[in-house]
């Protein structure tokens, strides 16, 4: 039990709409990262939170957008869906800036149709 | 040339055998090595941090990182069929704020009963 957890589960949205995942991190840590996994693959690092400031960002474009909240709460929101956006979701919590030990949730399977 | 490489397998062992999972990586700047565990519909959960080249003992698992040759191995001693699951490599250039991760696509693992 990692102690980050992410809602929903699974959700299904149409092309074009907007979606919001969330992920709550154990108390304390300062530290959130996005990732994709596409099936077969590796996950794929989307962008980190720190403090509630983006502070580094993958190769996706910017209809994917972040917020941190200070209760150690965060948002995936992704605007105009497509096809290739279906994927898991990961969020992953470190304590602090200093360290890259990652625990990751357990992910939100989105499938656009 | 991906960064990192991973046979993605599969792979099936009988329960007892010695597993050996690998990867390698192209970028010479990575200092921190990890190996995930995925089950089935789950998020990965950290197996292995290795900081810079050297080995790392927990239990059954062995981490081994070769940074002259660009090359990390897990080693499973004695697997379960619990073991079954897909590992994933994954690596960093920095620690902390900067640090986020580059996998591999994952080896799926079977142990045979």
């Amino acid at each position: 039990e990692t102690g980050v957890t992410q809602s929903p589960t699974h959700l299904i949205k149409t092309r074009g709409q907007q979606v919001t995942l969330r992920c709550s991190s154990q108390s304390g840590h300062n530290t959130v990262s996005w990732y994709q996994q596409a099936l077969g693959q590796g996950p794929q690092f989307i962008f980190q939170y720190y403090r509630e400031e983006e502070n580094g960002r993958g190769n996706f474009p910017p209809r994917f957008s972040g917020l941190q909240f200070p209760n150690y709460s965060s948002e995936l929101n992704v605007n105009a869906l497509e096809l290739d956006d279906s994927a898991l979701y990961l969020c992953a919590s470190s304590l602090d800036a200093g360290d890259t030990e990652a625990f990751f949730g357990q992910g939100t399977r989105l499938t656009v149709v | 040339q991906k960064e990192v490489e991973q046979d993605p397998g599969p792979l099936s062992v009988p329960e007892g055998a010695i597993v050996s999972l690998n990867c390698t990586y192209s970028n010479s700047a990575f200092q921190y090595f990890m190996w995930y565990r995925q089950y089935s519909r789950k998020g990965p959960e950290l197996l292995m941090y290795t900081y810079s080249s050297g080995n790392k003992e927990d239990g059954r698992f062995t981490a081994q990182v070769d940074k002259s040759s660009k090359y990390i191995s897990l080693f499973i001693r004695d697997s379960q069929p619990s073991d079954s699951a897909t590992y994933l490599c994954a690596m960093s250039a920095y620690g902390g704020s900067q640090g986020n991760l580059i996998f591999g696509k994952g080896t799926k693992l079977s142990v045979k009963p």
